[in-house]
C-alpha cells in the first residue's frame, strides 16, 4: 500500500546510538502504530497513537520514544540502541475503529541491525 | 494479559495439499482479523470475522470464527506456490484505552513444495 511509507528501509547502527525510524501516511488515518517483528514472537506493539499529540504504550515500549505532532507522521526513536532492539519494525495505520473494525495498513518495514 | 496463540508455527506441504492454521485467544474477542505476509514483505489484511460461528470464503481460503469467539481457523484448499508466506491472526484488546490495538498470534509459516 503506497499510502504509508517507512524510511530507511535498512539501517545498521551501533549500541548506544540514537536512531529514528520514520513513518509517513497520506490517508489521514487517525490511528498509527509501531510494531516490531521477531521470529517466534510475531508482531508486538511498541507504541500507538490515536490522533496527533495522543500516544500510548503498547506491549514492549521500553527503550523507545514516539511523537506525533502531525497526523501524517509518526516517528519512532531508539534513545540508546541495544542489540536486543535488532528487529524488523513495521509502522501501520488505520481508520478510527468502528465497534468491530480497524484493519491495519502496514508500511514496508525497516530492518534494523544494532551491532 | 490477553494472549493469542497460533498453531502450528511451521507447515510444509506439497502443492495441491490442504493447509489449516488455528488461532486461540485467552479472552473473548469482539472480532478477529487475518493477515498474510509474503517472504520479505509486510503483513496484508485478508479478512475480518465478527459474528459467532461466522464462516467466510475467499476463493480457496475459508475462515471460521468459533462459537465462543475465542478461536478461529484459516483453511486453504489445494495449496499453490503463491500461498507461501506467514499467516497471522489478530484480535483487538478489550475496551477502554486499548481500543483499536491488535494482539497478533505468532504466525504460521507456510512453505509449499512444487
Amino acid at each position: 500500500d503506497a499510502g504509508i511509507t517507512q524510511s530507511p528501509r535498512y539501517k545498521i547502527t551501533e549500541t548506544g546510538r540514537q536512531v529514528t525510524l520514520m513513518c509517513h501516511q497520506t490517508w489521514s488515518h487517525s490511528y498509527m502504530f509501531w510494531y516490531r517483528q521477531d521470529l517466534g514472537h510475531g508482531l508486538r506493539l511498541i507504541y500507538y497513537s490515536a490522533a496527533a499529540d495522543i500516544t500510548d504504550k503498547g506491549e514492549v515500549p521500553d527503550g523507545y520514544v514516539v511523537s506525533r505532532s502531525k497526523t501524517e507522521n509518526f516517528p519512532l526513536t531508539l534513545e540508546s540502541a541495544t542489540r536486543s532492539q535488532t528487529s524488523v519494525y513495521f509502522c501501520a495505520s488505520s481508520e478510527p475503529p468502528r465497534p468491530n473494525g480497524g484493519r491495519l495498513f502496514f508500511g514496508s518495514g525497516t530492518q534494523l541491525s544494532v551491532l | 494479559g490477553q494472549q493469542v496463540m497460533q498453531i502450528p508455527q511451521y507447515q510444509h506441504v506439497q502443492e495441491g495439499e490442504d493447509f489449516t492454521t488455528y488461532c486461540n485467544s485467552s479472552t473473548t474477542l469482539s472480532n478477529i482479523q487475518w493477515y498474510k505476509q509474503r517472504p520479505g514483505g509486510h503483513p496484508v489484511f485478508l479478512i475480518q470475522l465478527v459474528k459467532s460461528g461466522e464462516v467466510k470464503k475467499q476463493k480457496r481460503l475459508t475462515f471460521q470464527f468459533g462459537e465462543a469467539k475465542k478461536n478461529s481457523s484459516l483453511h486453504i484448499t489445494a495449496t499453490q506456490t503463491t500461498d507461501v508466506g506467514t499467516y497471522f491472526c489478530a484480535g483487538p484488546k478489550a475496551g477502554g484505552t486499548s481500543y483499536g490495538k491488535l494482539t497478533f498470534g505468532q504466525g504460521t509459516i507456510l512453505t509449499v513444495h512444487p
